[in-house]
Formats: structure tokens, sequence, C-alpha cells
């Protein structure tokens, strides 16, 4: 299995709503990743997960909240988001084998819309 | 911070032509990958090239790396309609991320359109 699976395809939410992403894989990765892409941007990334802990916080604001419950799983909780939070939320993960940092596989993606 | 910088931003070619895109970035790497967008979807990883190899292979793909010039190139050849996406460089800079991780840093991107 080398997918990366999230849910849902779509989110709108209203900026008091609290809603969560998720994402899977089954591949035995250590590392995870969240991504936020803009429109006709590239993705950046906002979080990244070391063995279940967290190792990087680009500097993402507190209404995103994320959480690695265990290895193959990873969450990202959101809370009073704004319209411009609206993008494409992108997970990823990777492993490094021989000490060598290898490719990282991404999911479809989330489609989130704040109103 | 964007680490790579693609050019062209646009391409337009006709099927059975090659394609050929650049990426530029600013700080040493550990080393570099070439994704694929199709539009609205998730990223597919192409090909990833380390610092220390100056050419790959894989398919109808070919991935240069000139460390001096900070500059890498991916060429598509004979391009079909079903390579029609955006293109992104990301650059693995080897910042601290914890373990087995690694950060990566994405170009601005090159949307190739390839018409039948």
């Amino acid at each position: 299995d080398t997918e990366v699976t999230q849910t849902p395809k779509h989110l709108v939410m209203g900026m008091t709503n609290k809603k969560s992403l998720k994402c899977e894989q089954h591949m035995g990765h250590r590392a995870m990743y969240w991504y936020k892409q803009k429109a006709k941007k590239p993705p950046e990334l906002m979080f990244v997960y070391s063995y279940e802990k967290l190792s990087i916080n680009e500097s993402v604001p507190s209404r995103f909240s994320p959480e690695c419950p265990n290895s193959s799983l990873l969450n990202l909780h959101l809370h009073a988001l704004q319209p411009e939070d609206s993008a494409l939320y992108l997970c990823a993960s990777s492993q490094e084998q021989a000490g060598m940092k290898n490719e990282q596989f991404f999911g479809p993606g989330t489609r989130l819309t704040v109103l | 911070s964007q680490q790579g910088e693609e050019d062209p931003q646009a391409l337009s070619i006709q099927e059975g032509e090659n394609a050929t895109m650049n990426c530029s970035y600013k700080t040493s790497i550990n080393n570099l990958q070439w994704y694929r967008q199709n539009s609205g979807r998730g990223l597919v990883h192409l090909i990833l090239i380390r610092s220390n190899e100056r050419e790959k292979h894989s398919g109808r793909l070919r991935v240069t790396l000139d460390t001096s010039k900070k500059s890498s190139s991916l060429l598509i050849t004979a391009s079909r309609a079903a390579d029609t996406a955006s293109y992104f460089c990301a650059t693995d800079a080897g910042r601290n991320s914890g373990a087995g991780s690694y950060q990566l840093t994405f170009g601005k991107g090159t949307k190739l359109s390839v018409i039948p």
C-alpha cells in the first residue's frame, strides 16, 4: 500500500465551526507533514511530525492544531478559521532509509472553504 | 520562504515535442525533487536527484543538477496530452526537522499544457 489518504475531500465551514482533517498512511513512514496550498501557488509547509512528535511548526496560527495519535494517523483540527484560510490542505509522509531521505508521498488533499 | 524558482511559469507545446523546465535555488541542498500536480489534486513524485548526482533518468524524464549554478532542469521527451499539469521543483536544504524527516521548499511551478 503506497497511498496516503485524506478525508474529507471537500469541507465547507463557517468561521465559528470546529472541524478536523484526517490523513492516514500504512507505509510505515515515521515522518508526516501538513502543507497548505493556495490557488496557483506552491505548497507551503505547516507542520512536520517525526516519530509522532511535532518537530516543526512553521509559525502557523493557533487556530490550526495538529495531532498525531499514532504512527499511521495525522489530524489537523480547525477552529475559528478565517476566509483567507480557504485552501487545499495536503498531507504527506516519508521514510528515511539507510540514512538517506527519500521522496514524500502526498495525499489527494482536502479542499477547504471557510465562509 | 521559497527556495526554488522555476521557469518558464507557463509552457505550451504540441504533443510529441519535448518540454524543458528549469529550476534555480538559493542555498546548498541535500537533494532536489520534481513533483507533478494535476489541477486541484495531490502532488505526485516524479524523480529525486541527490546533491552528488548530476543526471538521472526515469522513463521519458531526464533531470540534471548543477550544484555550482544552483540549478536543475526537467526534460520530458515525446510529450503527451496526459502530461498536462503543473510541475514543481522542491529542495531539501538539510534544515533540522527531527529524525527521519526533512523540510521541502517548493518553487513556484511551471504550468505545462500539451496540445493534442
